[in-house]
């Protein structure tokens, strides 16, 4: 299967602990996405990339929150000092980019963050 | 500001009855597009349309059909004779001109078909 990877799909953390998540995109996707979810709601945008490139930083939560694609391929999220408030599902996207044009945009599974 | 709206929060069919599923979005872009996602208890997103303004024409694949609207905002999707394995939440999604850049989603509306 090449669909997009998450690891953990599950992380329980204590308050003020710094977590981080992984995604793998599918491999020949240029671009990827990271979203945050929170019970009951839709999926809401945090940033992304283009290859190693972050082209949007600016609906990053707070400061607490980094995202990383150091080599254009992987990517990590971190999260400093966790708030019980950052208990939500965190998703990641990729897609192959060419020009205006978009192909396969697709989401990971997810991984969930409880804050205790 | 793009904003999406599915007023229906749960929604309860018995097999085999249709159902709609509402969304209206709000958008300054003259080009934009619209999608619909499905999001099985196991989480992931799956992608089932996606819409460009500039294309108004209904759409019918299997069971599921798609009336997207520009005059009323709306784009609402049906399930025809629905199924148990349609249970989920739906969720419409919104992309403005740089497409792919973000979507703007709703919140979602949670289906449950009933044997």
């Amino acid at each position: 299967d090449t669909g997009v990877s998450q690891d953990p799909r599950h992380k329980i953390t204590k308050r003020g602990q710094n977590v981080t998540f992984r995604c793998d995109p599918i491999s020949e996707h240029n671009r990827l996405y990271w979203y945050r979810q929170t019970l009951g709601q839709g999926p809401e945008f945090l940033t992304y990339f283009q290859n190693e490139a972050q082209l949007e930083k600016s609906r990053l939560l707070s400061d607490r929150f980094s995202a990383e694609r150091p080599k254009g391929s992987f990517s990590t999220l971190e999260i400093q000092r966790t708030e019980q408030g950052d208990s939500a599902m965190y998703l990641c996207a990729s897609s192959l980019t060419r020009g205006t044009v978009i192909y396969g945009y697709t989401f990971g599974s997810g991984t969930r963050l409880t804050v205790v | 500001a793009q904003k999406v709206t599915q007023a229906q929060t749960e929604i309860s069919v018995v097999e085999k009855e249709d159902v709609t599923l509402d969304c209206v979005y709000e958008t300054r872009d003259t080009t934009y597009y619209l999608f619909w996602y499905k999001q099985p208890p196991s989480g992931e997103l799956v992608f089932l349309i996606r819409r460009n303004s500039f294309d108004e024409q209904n759409e019918i694949s299997g069971r599921y059909s798609w009336n997207f609207q520009k005059s009323t905002s709306s784009f609402n999707f049906t399930i025809t004779a629905s199924q148990v394995v349609d249970s989920a939440v739906y969720f419409c999604a919104l992309s403005g001109r740089n497409y792919g850049q973000n979507f703007v989603f709703g919140p979602g509306t949670r289906l449950s078909v009933l044997p």
